[in-house]
């Protein structure tokens, strides 16, 4: 009865391709977030989803392009992968309006390009 | 513009230390304000949250935290730590339109 689930844990791959980060929440939330989360920690977010629609889009290059095809499911679908897009990817969702309740994290894809 | 500050980057102590990370925001409206934990290799998990009421929020694991408005901070305290409290830890604010994370604070217990 995983609340947040992404997959896969663990993705390696080489520069230049393109790979797909899925998430799914069984939470009933409607809002879903894509994090970034570097070497030193730094927990960045990328985008944030409510009930489908894109709400937050921080400046992240145009090549991480997200995906909602549900309020429960919030896909991360990276073009060209660069050396710097290295790091741990966690997605995550809140219930309620506005921002007034926690975030639920996932697990976390951990993305090393070679 | 919204921001957090974890001043400390990383603290070391002796199991059965007190512990008091700072977390310092800016923001002029209301907000609502957490503490988060991330064990190595894991995600992140909530420890306490304020949302309003008493400034002194209990969270888990006899952790708790005071919300002082006139100094914009967000502490978080645990009066004697174990090794098992070893982890980064998070604070972060929400607005009514996004939620900010810190920097994190890197806590290493000695056993």
């Amino acid at each position: 009865d995983t609340a947040v689930s992404q997959t896969p844990k663990y993705l390696v791959t080489q520069m230049g391709n393109d790979k797909s980060i899925k998430c799914e929440q069984n939470l009933g939330h409607d809002t879903m977030y894509w994090y970034k989360q570097d070497s030193k920690k730094f927990l960045k977010i990328m985008f944030s989803y409510n009930n489908k629609e894109l709400i937050i889009n921080e400046t992240v290059p145009n090549r991480f392009s997200p995906k909602s095809p549900d309020k429960a499911h919030l896909n991360l679908h990276i073009n060209s992968l660069e050396l710097g897009d290295s790091a741990v990817y966690f997605c995550a969702s809140r219930g309620g309006s506005g921002v007034l309740n926690e975030q639920f994290f996932g697990p976390g894809t951990r993305l090393t390009v070679l | 513009a919204q921001s957090v500050s974890q001043h400390n980057h990383h603290v070391i102590l002796s199991e059965a230390a007190s512990l008091e990370l700072g977390c310092n925001y800016s923001y002029g409206g209301t907000v609502n304000l957490f503490w988060y934990v991330q064990y190595p290799g894991q995600h992140l998990q909530l420890l306490l949250k304020y949302f309003s009421g008493d400034p002194l929020v209990k969270g888990i694991k006899g952790f708790e935290a005071e919300f002082i408005k006139s100094k914009f901070s967000f502490n978080l305290r645990k009066p004697s730590v174990q090794w098992s409290d070893t982890a980064e830890y998070f604070c972060a604010v929400s607005s009514a339109s996004k939620i900010i994370f810190g920097s994190g604070t890197r806590l290493s217990i000695r056993p």
